[in-house]
């Protein structure tokens, strides 16, 4: 079955600097995936989606790619701050539903 | 900015009751969502809903689960003999695009906490 693999349970990042999110997923590429942005306690917000032919999405301080050969996506926030500081939820099609990795905590320290 | 609104936003039940968790979708929305969040754990799918139907469910999504759009606004998840492993965070989605439309952006609900004792 279709896994979700996030790269680490927590990632601390120093303010100013990029971090870098990982996701890998197992079986085959979805036609899109998605990332999502979760604070505690509150719902997950939609952030970026990209398709299966596009390499690279950008959104303000957010870049994401997708490398269907690898079967992974990297999510980048590029001049973190400590606002940034979520959990990130990768999220991909699968069966017309859409299914979460476990996400990453993200702590950007000032 | 339109959201998804959820009540309530905590419910504590002893085992074996009945539970309804109401949600309000953004209302030019078509898809409507249930997910669930156990404490700690990943955002874990349960069913969808598109034209007064379900379209899919999750292996978790059994016969104490039920999904109900009662009016032209809410929509329902109700479970029928709550167990202990019930207790999680219920957050409702919906979507003016069905996730096939390569989109499938999700908007959430704040989530129903739902405690089981």
């Amino acid at each position: 079955s279709q896994k979700i693999e996030q790269n680490s349970e927590a990632l601390n990042i120093q303010e100013g600097k990029t971090a870098t999110l990982t996701c890998n997923y197992t079986n085959y590429s979805p036609a899109y995936l998605q990332w999502y942005r979760q604070d505690p306690g509150r719902g997950p917000v939609f952030l970026l989606l990209i398709r299966e032919n596009e390499k690279e999405k950008r959104k303000e301080r957010l870049k994401v790619t997708f490398d269907t050969t690898l079967k992974q996506s990297l999510f980048h926030i590029t001049a973190s701050q400590p606002a940034d500081s979520a959990t990130y939820l990768c999220a991909l099609l699968l069966d017309d539903k859409i299914i979460f990795g476990k996400g990453t905590r993200l702590h950007i320290l000032p | 900015e339109p959201e998804v609104t959820q009540t309530p936003s905590h419910q504590v039940t002893q085992m074996g009751q009945e539970v309804i968790l109401r949600c309000v979708p953004i209302s030019n929305h078509l898809y409507f969502y249930w997910y669930r969040q156990i404490l700690g754990q990943k955002v874990e799918f349960l069913v969808s809903f598109y034209n007064n139907e379900i379209s899919e469910k999750s292996e978790i999504f059994d016969d104490q689960f039920s999904v109900e759009r009662p009016d032209g606004s809410n929509f329902t998840l109700k479970i029928r003999s709550t167990k202990l492993e019930d207790s999680a965070m219920y957050f409702c989605a919906s979507s003016d695009l069905g996730t096939g439309a390569y989109t499938g952006e999700l908007f959430f609900g704040e989530g129903s906490r739902l405690t089981v004792l």
